[in-house]
């Protein structure tokens, strides 16, 4: 499809175990974002990428947390020792450009730690 | 304070019915912001952009008061299908980054 693809839809994963998000973004989209958006909350920013660059990681939570586009294209975000905290839905954007435009999100990795 | 805020809700509307809620925020030199709609379990989706001289699509009409802090989203004849949680998208910060209010939930009740 033309859209954002996001991997895994689901994922379950025991206290610890590392885990890894996988975003496809619209083919030629520049900016690709990582927002974390627990249950009744709006999305949180985690980070930013601009083509390979990582703009700005200031939203990630701790240093658990790891984004890379080693490509400009495809993002994973990795989170290592996962805890229950960490239990939310990541969702991935991409917007055409650099600064300014629409994003358009993928349908979320939803990760729930036991 | 935080730096974009929504009333939660829920507003419980009958449908036809006009209704409005606000967004403040905190700080921001933008010239553009957003309105987001998002389905139960769905993903974010971009209902419409606010500009300094306000938007209307429609039943949808969005303001800006730079003056107040606050952008406003005004839904007309209100329809079963309005139903969602509508968020408000601030630009703030360096590198783009776009906050996100937490939402507000508009239930439309036959």
């Amino acid at each position: 499809g033309a859209g954002v693809s996001q991997s895994p839809r689901y994922k379950v994963a025991k206290r610890g175990q590392d885990v890894a998000l996988r975003c496809d973004p619209i083919s030629g989209h520049v900016s690709l974002f990582w927002y974390q958006q627990a249950l009744g909350q709006g999305p949180e920013f985690l980070t930013y990428f601009q083509n390979e660059a990582q703009l700005d990681k200031s939203g990630l939570p701790s240093d658990r947390f790891f984004a890379e586009r080693p490509e400009g294209s495809v993002s994973t975000l990795k989170i290592q020792r996962t805890q229950q905290e960490d239990s939310a839905v990541y969702l991935c954007a991409s917007r055409e450009l650099a600064a300014t435009g629409e994003l358009f999100f993928g349908e979320g990795s939803r990760l729930t730690v036991l | 304070r935080k730096e974009v805020e929504q009333d939660p809700g829920p507003f419980n509307v009958p449908e036809g019915a006009t209704v409005a809620f606000n967004c403040t925020y905190s700080n921001s030199a933008s010239q553009s912001f957003f309105w987001y709609r998002q389905d139960c379990r769905k993903e974010p989706k971009l209902l419409m952009s606010v500009y300094s001289s306000g938007n209307e699509d429609g039943r949808f009409t969005a303001q800006l008061n730079r003056a107040s802090q606050y952008i406003s989203l005004l839904i007309r004849d209100s329809k079963l299908s309005d139903s969602a949680t509508y968020l408000c998208v601030v630009p703030l910060g360096g590198a783009d980054g776009l906050t996100f209010g937490k939402g507000t939930h508009l239930i439309i009740q036959p």
